[in-house]
């Protein structure tokens, strides 16, 4: 059974940085895109980031280009959401999902003074 | 970027009765490779998002075939046949041919 468990989120100020993780089961992590899809309050999805099987391509959504990494570790099952410059609107229910198929419960971020 | 417009976005059915989701992107999503990439997700109250539909019209396992897609270019549509209970929740369209991929807006369903 394919398994998505997020964490990381919290409380920070606007121009913190923050680390999320999702740790991945149930399937060949190596194999599969991996994405990060966010859920602002009563509001909508987007899509934020995306990571090739191998990590050598890496797409965003514009909001977040050159403050948010999307990395992974194919050894740990690992992906990341490094998030620097955070600002009040980056407030939002962060998802992880394996090709937008296979939804994580979300790890909420709250970017607030 | 592509920006994708669902319509309407609340949407009381009766149960048993079919509903029909409407969601068109500014240009069209057939991708070079000749797919559309074009998804439907479903949103259950306090769950996470849930795909339902990938490539306009393949239902992903365990989807009821009561609900289908359909569509091309420009246009695509979800239709649920005859609505149940379950099915209450926000449906959004997703258009994963180009970058960034976008989603509408998100349409409400609700039992009258």
């Amino acid at each position: 059974e394919v398994e998505l468990t997020e964490s990381g989120g919290g409380l920070v100020q606007p121009g913190g940085s923050l680390r999320l993780s999702c740790e991945a089961s149930g399937f060949t992590f190596s194999y599969y895109w991996m994405s990060w899809v966010r859920q602002a309050p009563g509001k909508g999805l987007e899509w934020v980031a995306n990571i090739k099987r191998d990590g050598s391509e890496r797409y965003y959504v514009d909001s977040v280009k050159g403050r948010f990494t999307i990395s992974r570790d194919n050894a740990n099952n690992s992906l990341y959401l490094q998030m620097s410059s955070l600002r009040v609107e980056d407030t939002a229910v962060y998802y992880c999902t394996r090709e937008l198929h296979d939804w994580g419960q979300g790890t909420l971020v709250t970017v607030s003074s | 970027d592509i920006v994708m417009t669902q319509s309407p976005l609340s949407l009381p059915v009766t149960l048993g009765q079919p509903a029909s989701i409407s969601c068109r992107s500014s240009q069209s999503l057939v991708y070079s490779d000749g797919n559309t990439y074009l998804d439907w997700f479903q949103q259950r109250p306090g769950q996470s998002p849930r795909r339902l539909i990938y490539k306009v019209s393949n239902r992903d396992s365990g989807v009821p075939d009561r609900i289908s897609g359909s569509g091309s270019g420009t246009d695509f549509t979800l239709k649920i046949s005859r609505v149940e209970a379950e099915d209450v929740g926000i449906y959004y369209c997703m258009q994963g041919t180009y970058w960034p991929y976008s989603f509408g807006q998100g349409t409400k369903l609700e039992i009258k």
